[in-house]
């Protein structure tokens, strides 16, 4: 079974960096995509981005002059680091495996989610 | 403003169907796979439907989904009190980006 759980600060200060990871369990990051997906308090969900060990990569375009996602296949885990981050980064950030093909996957695993607040 | 379109509400009553719709463009919904999430209250999302109608296994036969064109819908038939949740729809758009619905709450009355 596999297993997901995000780990990192829960309070970031406006403009510096986000950072979080990811750490898996029960199956290897050598396969598969990996995904980031946050949501706003009593807002939906809005897909961060995607990264798998072939370095293919894809970013939510309203984000990706501010988003890099890594892999780290020795410690089985990957991360999201979001830049200047502002209020309305505050929200709860899922980190998620994805199943399936290029434009066809599906978040199959995911993490139980780590609310993270930009706040002074 | 979410890409795909979902009604922001959904009710119905034990043991009656509903139906929650997802609208998108031919760019998403138009020519890649659509899958739908349920989350609960407080909890993180789970895969209900994948590549449009196909169900993962443990997801009772009481769902099920469509697409048509650009657009898709999920059903839910014999409603019960723990089907009470957010919805949502995504999809993938033509250059490999994610896209979810606004969601969809589900109120069994």
């Amino acid at each position: 079974q596999v297993q997901l759980q995000e780990s990192g600060p829960g309070l970031v200060k406006p403009s510096e960096t986000l950072s979080l990871t990811c750490i898996v369990s029960g199956g290897s990051i050598g396969s598969n995509y990996w995904s980031w997906i946050r949501q706003p308090a009593g807002k939906g969900l809005e897909w961060i981005g995607r990264d798998s060990v072939s370095g293919s990569t894809n970013y939510n375009p309203s984000l990706k002059s501010r988003v890099t996602m890594s892999l780290d296949t020795s410690k089985n885990q990957f991360s999201l680091e979001l830049r200047s981050v502002t209020a309305a980064d505050t929200a709860v950030y899922y980190c998620a495996r994805e199943s399936g093909g290029y434009y066809n996957g599906r978040n199959d695993y995911w993490g139980q989610g780590t609310l993270v607040t930009v706040s002074s | 403003q979410s890409v795909l379109t979902q009604p922001p509400s959904a009710s119905g009553t034990p043991g009656q169907g509903v139906t929650i719709s997802c609208s998108g463009s031919s760019s998403n919904v138009g020519s890649n796979t659509v899958n739908w999430y349920q989350q609960l209250p407080g909890t993180a999302p789970k895969l209900l439907i994948y590549s449009n109608n196909q169900r993962p296994s443990g997801v009772p036969d009481r769902f099920s989904a469509s697409k048509s064109g650009t657009s898709a819908s999920l059903a839910i038939s014999g409603l019960q009190s723990e089907d009470e949740a957010d919805y949502y729809c995504a999809a993938w758009d033509d250059s490999g980006h994610g896209v979810f619905g606004g969601g969809t709450k589900l109120t069994v009355l």
